[in-house]
C-alpha cells in the first residue's frame, strides 16, 4: 500500500463549480500535512498546511481525520486558473522527510 | 532574493556519462533536498541535508550522490547515468520540512540516452 494516495483524476469541473478532493495516508504517526499545488511543468507550490481543526483560506478549505487517516481539500466558486495538480503530502513519520501523493489533477472549463 | 535557483534547465546524456546537478537557496535554510518526479509516481526523496556537512539518503538514493559544503549549496551528482534516471529533479529548501514551507527551485528535465 502507497504511503499517500490520490485519486489522480482528471476532475473536469465547470467554472463556478464546487469539488473535493480527498487523500488517505498510511502511517498513522504523521504529524503534518500539505496541500501542494503543481501547474504544468512547473514545481510544486505550498496552497495550504492541514490542521487538526481544519482550516480555511478564502475558497480553499483542508480538513484532516486522523481516525480514518485521509486529508481532503474543498474548493468553492471554482476558477479557470484552479486547473492544476493538487499533490497530498504527509510528513512520513520523521519530520525531515515528506512523503508526496502522485496528484489529482483537476480541469476548470469556462 | 531568488529563492531556489537550478541549474541546468535541460540536460540530454549519454549512457555512463557522469553529471552534475546544481542547486542553491539563498534563504539561509538549513534543510535541503533533492527529489525526483516520474508520471505516475510522484515525487520521490533522492538525498536531503539538514545542514552543511550532514547528508542523508531517502527513498530512491542509488546512482546519486550529494555533498553539502555551505548552507546555500547543494549539488546532486550523476556518477553513471542510466536511462531509468530519465526524470525532473527538483531541488528544494526549507527551515524544517515537516513545519515548513518547502520552496522549491524550477526543476531541471533530464534524459538520459
Amino acid at each position: 500500500r502507497k504511503e499517500v494516495e490520490q485519486d489522480p483524476g482528471p476532475f473536469n469541473v465547470p467554472e463556478g463549480a464546487t469539488v473535493a478532493f480527498n487523500c488517505t495516508y498510511s502511517n498513522s504517526a504523521s504529524q503534518s500535512f500539505f496541500w501542494y499545488r503543481q501547474d504544468c511543468r512547473k514545481e510544486p507550490k505550498l496552497l495550504m498546511s492541514v490542521y487538526s481543526s481544519g482550516n480555511e483560506d478564502g475558497r480553499f478549505t483542508a480538513q484532516l481525520n486522523r481516525a480514518s487517516q485521509y486529508i481532503s481539500l474543498l474548493i468553492r466558486d471554482s476558477k479557470l486558473s484552479d486547473s492544476a495538480t493538487y499533490l497530498c503530502v504527509v510528513n512520513g513519520g520523521s519530520f525531515q522527510k515528506l512523503v508526496f501523493g502522485t496528484g489529482t489533477r483537476l480541469l476548470v472549463s469556462p | 532574493n531568488a529563492g531556489v535557483t537550478q541549474t541546468p534547465k535541460f540536460q540530454v546524456l549519454k549512457t555512463g556519462q557522469s553529471m552534475t546537478l546544481q542547486c542553491a537557496q539563498d534563504m539561509n535554510h538549513e534543510y535541503m533536498s533533492w527529489y525526483r518526479q516520474d508520471p505516475g509516481m510522484g515525487l520521490r526523496l533522492i538525498h536531503y541535508s539538514v545542514g552543511a556537512g550532514i547528508t542523508d539518503q531517502g527513498e530512491v538514493p542509488n546512482g546519486y550522490n550529494v555533498s553539502r559544503s555551505t548552507t546555500e549549496d547543494f549539488p546532486l551528482r550523476l556518477l553513471s547515468a542510466a536511462p531509468s534516471q530519465t526524470s525532473v529533479y527538483f531541488c528544494a529548501s526549507s527551515p524544517t520540512p515537516g513545519r515548513h514551507e518547502q520552496f522549491f527551485g524550477p526543476g531541471t528535465r533530464l534524459t538520459v540516452l
